[in-house]
Order: C-alpha cells, then structure tokens, then sequence
C-alpha cells in the first residue's frame, strides 16, 4: 500500500526566508513519481514540482527545490526567498503504478510579512 | 485552452437526493480521476478511468458512480446524497501510462449536503 505523510500540519515563516515543508512516503515500487502541488485559498490546485524515484538530482522549478533523500523516502519542498503570495496549502503526492495519485494530508503555510 | 472543466462550482443537496458533478478535458488525456479533498485528509481518489469505457474504484468510492463514454467527459453521479458526503470534489487528468506527468485539476466543487 502507498502512503504519502506530511507532519506539519501548520507552517509559519518570515517573508524572504526559506522553508523546508516535509514528506515522507511508503512504496514497494521501483518506479514512482513525487510531485508537489500548491493549493491557495482561492481553491486551485497548481503543479510546483516533480521528482522521478529513479532521478539523482534532486528538481528545481525557480524558487521551488525538491530534496529528494531515497532511502530515507522523503521529498521535502524547499521554497526560497518566501513571498507572501507563497501562503497556502502544500500537498505532496506520489504517482504510483503509472497513473494513480496519492496525496498526503497537506501542510498549511503561513508567511508573515 | 480550458484544460479541465468542472461544473457546477457550489452545489447545496438534501439528503437522499441525486446529482451529477459534470467534468471534461480537452487536452486528449486518457487518465480522469475523481478526488474528494476534507479538512486534515488531504485528496482521497473516489473512482479513475484509464479511457472510454473503462473504469475502476478507488479509495473512497461508496455512495458515488462514475462513467466514461468519451475520452473528454467523467461524470460523478451522487445516487443518494448523505451530509457524509460534504466535501469539495475534484476531477483531474493527466496522461496514461507515464510517471513524469503531472494531474491537471479542476476548480473543484463544494458541496453541501443538508
């Protein structure tokens, strides 16, 4: 079974500082994909960022890292410089068996000015 | 370019009745799925469709019916509503068969069930 485990439920951070939002993930796969997506209050959810379980350099899209650690099974996101626009929900999700997503239970970010 | 399209946006039922969430791609994905998302338990698939004619139940799936006739539509049908079932739903799709894919998401639709 796959399971996807974010621990913090609730963030805060400085304006321009960085954050590191923790996941952790369960699989017998070989093959997986970690994904971040960010969901504002308005609703949407919107693709940040991708790591393949069989990529040895972790990903980066702009501001967006993903420290992708294989045998400790985690893929935290790390933003850069945080922007205010930056608070919102953070979900990490595993793609497994090709198509299938499983979301953790999200992380709330908080950035204060 | 529309990406996915949910309808409607809010919807408010009475116990025991029926309704339909409507979603459509138009980006030729193979792959739609149908989410739940309550507080403090992140997405939770209901049923996923791997193409027209073809689909299966995921993680949360009763109470709701899907199906796929076309490879641009996925309906979510509620049979008979339960206050259990408030929540705000999202349809996703994305390419079949590929790990580096991302799922492209629906605005979503809360509903409320009285």
């Amino acid at each position: 079974a796959q399971k996807i485990t974010q621990t913090q439920p609730g963030m805060f951070v400085q304006e321009k500082e960085a954050v590191t939002l923790d996941c952790t993930y369960d699989t017998s796969d070989q093959s997986y994909g970690l994904f971040w997506y960010k969901q504002p209050s308005s609703g949407e959810m919107i693709f940040l960022i991708y790591q393949g379980s069989y990529d040895e350099q972790n990903a980066t899209e702009g501001r967006y890292s993903l420290n992708f650690q294989k045998a400790r099974k985690s893929a935290n996101l790390v933003i850069s410089a945080s922007q205010l626009g930056d608070s919102a929900m953070y979900f990490c999700a595993m793609k497994y068996n090709f198509n299938k997503f499983y979301f953790g239970s999200g992380t709330k970010l908080n950035v204060k000015p | 370019n529309a990406g996915v399209t949910q309808t409607p946006k809010f919807q408010v039922l009475k116990t025991g009745q029926s309704m339909t969430l409507q979603c459509a791609q138009d980006m030729n994905h193979e792959y739609m799925s149908w989410y739940r998302q309550d507080p403090g338990m992140g997405l939770r698939l209901i049923h996923y469709s791997v193409g027209a004619g073809i689909t299966d139940q995921g993680e949360v799936p009763n109470g709701y019916n899907v199906s796929r006739s076309t490879t641009e539509d996925f309906p979510l049908r509620l049979l008979s509503a339960a206050p259990s079932q408030t929540s705000v739903y999202f349809c996703a799709s994305s390419y079949s068969g590929q790990l580096n894919t991302e799922a492209f998401f629906g605005q979503g639709t809360r509903l409320t069930v009285v």
